[in-house]
């Protein structure tokens, strides 16, 4: 299976600090999605960003940020100025290889950001 | 009204008894899903539904199974529920788009004790 990697399990910042957070993926498509979902404490899953494949260039919104690199085969996840309601998992994920809509979500990092 | 509504919302149970828990969204879309999430595991799909007709197995199916009532509504059954059933489960819907582009929108989530 084309594995999503979240090594990080657990990371704990002081609010303000900037903290980024890893995804790493496995492909052998030419053309894909990638994803990132919030789940703060209340537990619901939250749609942050989709990327396509084609388009390397960063994306800004806000506090956050996302680095797409092809050559590693990485996506991460960047907060700025963290603040405390930043606290949440955060879930990266894909669409599994041929099959639309089936995502497989890496394990999840646990971030904790302290007032 | 949340777009994705799962029912209930908590249960406890024991070991060998029935339960249903019910999904039902005003999305319209075509497209549901029945995720499991455990801790330090992330999202594990169990049972997707293109259509009214259609029923398909995810990766974590053993010992569940689903009805598609109608577009709007997905139900996931325990037929003999095991203390290792015990998760948080998630239902969610997507529209057909473009592949393996599609945004997942997710309910509540269902949190489910087997003892």
């Amino acid at each position: 299976a084309q594995k999503v990697t979240q090594a990080q399990t657990e990371i704990s910042v002081v609010e303000k600090e900037d903290v980024t957070l890893d995804c790493v993926y496995e492909t052998r498509d030419t053309t894909y999605y990638l994803f990132w979902y919030k789940q703060p404490p209340s537990g619901e899953l939250v749609f942050l960003i989709r990327r396509n494949s084609f388009d390397e260039q960063n994306e800004i919104s806000g506090r956050y940020s996302w680095n797409f690199q092809k050559s590693t085969s990485s996506f991460n996840f960047t907060i700025t100025a963290s603040q405390v309601v930043d606290s949440a998992v955060y879930f990266c994920a894909r669409p599994r290889p041929g099959a639309n809509s089936k995502l497989t979500f890496g394990k999840g990092i646990t971030l904790s950001v302290r007032p | 009204d949340a777009d994705v509504t799962q029912t209930p919302r908590n249960r406890i149970t024991k070991t060998g008894k029935r339960i249903m828990l019910e999904c039902s969204q005003t999305k319209g879309h075509d497209r549901m899903y029945w995720y499991r999430q455990d801790p330090g595991l992330g999202l594990r799909l169990i049972y997707y539904s293109f259509d009214v007709k259609d029923i398909n197995k995810g990766e974590i199916s053993d010992g569940y199974s689903v009805s598609r009532q109608a577009q709007a509504k997905f139900s996931l059954s325990l037929e003999s529920a095991i203390p290792n059933q015990t998760a948080l489960y998630f239902c969610a819907t997507s529209d057909r788009g473009a592949r393996g582009a599609n945004v997942l929108t997710f309910g509540a989530g269902s949190r489910l004790t087997v003892l």
